[in-house]
């Protein structure tokens, strides 16, 4: 099994850029999960789906980011315009319903000059 | 609320010591707790967890986990420390019911030769 797959694993841009993080999950897992972490706020839930559903997207820090999953096995999260403030690691992770463990993909570290 | 606290940021401990990871939880009903172990540059990883049963988990790597009702704790330990073991640790719990995680900010372990 590859696990949870994320792209780019690194970006680097400047402020007021648009950027687009994705995730593709464990084939056949039907929670996805977007999480931040910084030094500051340690690791933080951003959004979650369920079966392509946003569940629960409270922890989006702004309209800037919006994230969805157009289908089961990919899911973007898209910060337009990135500020300096944005810069973190993002991770995704997936999970089965009724299979508590959540799977980590190896993150993307953002940095918005 | 549900919340998870570790209440030490960092842990330095010599290599074949034991060490302990503390966490305490506040959550209610019977809740899920798990540990999660990152390494730098890497996603976090699962290491063990408690669902119900016996009140000591064993996890991957020879770490075990304990579970204590009635001091609301879930404090990982290893009978002998090893330097690669040196890592961010971080505890969480699911309240019952198909909710996400609630993560602890995490504690660094630093295993000294």
């Amino acid at each position: 099994d590859a696990g949870v797959i994320q792209s780019p694993r690194h970006e680097v841009t400047e402020m007021g850029q648009e950027v687009t993080l994705r995730c593709k999950p464990i084939s056949g897992h039907d929670y996805l999960f977007w999480y931040r972490q910084t030094m500051m706020r340690g690791l933080e839930l951003l959004i979650y789906f369920n079966n392509n559903v946003p569940i629960d997207d409270s922890g989006m820090p702004e309209d800037r980011f919006s994230a969805k999953m157009p289908n089961a096995s990919f899911s973007t999260l898209k910060i337009q315009p990135s500020e300096p403030r944005d810069s973190a690691v993002y991770f995704c992770a997936s999970s089965l319903l009724g299979q508590e463990t959540q799977y980590f993909g190896p993150g993307t570290r953002l940095l918005v000059l | 609320a549900q919340s998870v606290a570790q209440p030490e940021d960092q842990v330095n401990v010599a290599e074949g010591n034991p060490l302990t990871v503390k966490c305490t939880y506040s959550v209610s009903g019977n809740p899920y707790l798990f540990w999660y172990v990152q390494y730098p540059n890497r996603g976090l990883q699962f290491l063990l967890k408690y669902i119900t049963g016996d009140n000591l988990v064993k996890g991957s790597y020879g770490f075990e986990a304990e579970f204590n009702k009635s001091q609301t704790s879930f404090h990982l330990k290893k009978p002998s420390a090893l330097v690669s073991d040196s890592a961010l640790y971080f505890c969480a719990v699911r309240p019952t019911g198909n909710t996400p995680l609630v993560f602890g900010k995490g504690t660094r372990l630093s295993v000294i030769a």
